[in-house]
């Protein structure tokens, strides 16, 4: 069972926009910690695509944003693309654990 | 660009150790934390822990206290993650992560190795 709640699965038709959602409580995103995403392509290792909440890193398209409210937090993918088709995570901090936690991932079907 | 490249896949007995490298190739890890993430088959990503390799500091996930050590290596170009007394539930892609800063509140992952599988089996 992970810290961070995320849906399992997600679909969308390319062009269309989705959002992921990653929902945390008072001891990590609520606290005020910041939230990551990563993209993970089949037998790849993950990608950063967002940090900070809703900074992109250098060669990461703008359909990809992120944003925080709260205790959640989601990613939104706009103008979808057959190659966005992977597994996503969030991940944040844990004051109560001490230590940093992951979402359990959602699957994107494009 | 650094890359982070991991030790080759292996197999292990049950109750047994496994040890994994990750070196830097193309500069070295001393501005930066390196921490460790695991996946089993089909499974989520899982933090197990960390260390700060200039420091020699390393902080662990609370289910692995006791059985994870993290370390690296002088030069701070390479970390390691042992993990001991190993079941079959510890079979898993281990991945090593580098972070930009200590603060591991803040700690982001921007590069990751390219992972090492790991068989528990008898």
């Amino acid at each position: 069972q992970s810290v961070l709640t995320q849906p399992p699965s997600v679909s969308g038709a390319p062009g269309q926009r989705v959002t992921i959602s990653c929902a945390g409580s008072s001891s990590d995103i609520g606290a005020g910690y910041d939230v990551h995403w990563y993209q993970q392509l089949p037998r790849t290792a993950p990608k950063l695509l967002i940090y900070g909440d809703t900074n992109r890193p250098s060669g990461v398209p703008d359909r990809f944003s992120g944003s925080k409210s709260g205790t959640s937090a989601s990613l939104a993918i706009t103008g979808l693309q057959a190659e966005d088709e992977a597994d996503y995570y969030c991940q944040s901090y844990d004051s109560s654990l001490s230590g940093v936690v992951f979402g359990g991932g959602t699957k994107l079907t494009v | 660009q650094v890359q982070l490249v991991q030790s080759g896949a292996d197999v292990k007995k049950p109750g047994s150790s496994v040890k994994v490298s990750c070196k830097a190739s193309g500069g070295t890890l001393s501005s930066y934390a390196v921490s460790w993430v695991r996946q089993a088959p089909g499974q989520g990503l899982e933090w197990m822990g960390r260390i700060i390799p200039v420091l020699g500091i390393a902080h662990y996930a609370q289910r692995f206290q006791g059985r994870v050590t993290i370390t690296a290596d002088k030069s701070t170009t390479t970390a390691f993650m042992e993990l001991s007394s190993l079941r079959s539930e510890d079979t898993a892609v281990y991945y090593c992560a580098r972070a930009t800063g200590y603060n591991l509140p803040g700690n982001y992952f921007d590069y990751w190795g390219q992972g090492t599988l790991v068989t528990v089996s008898s």
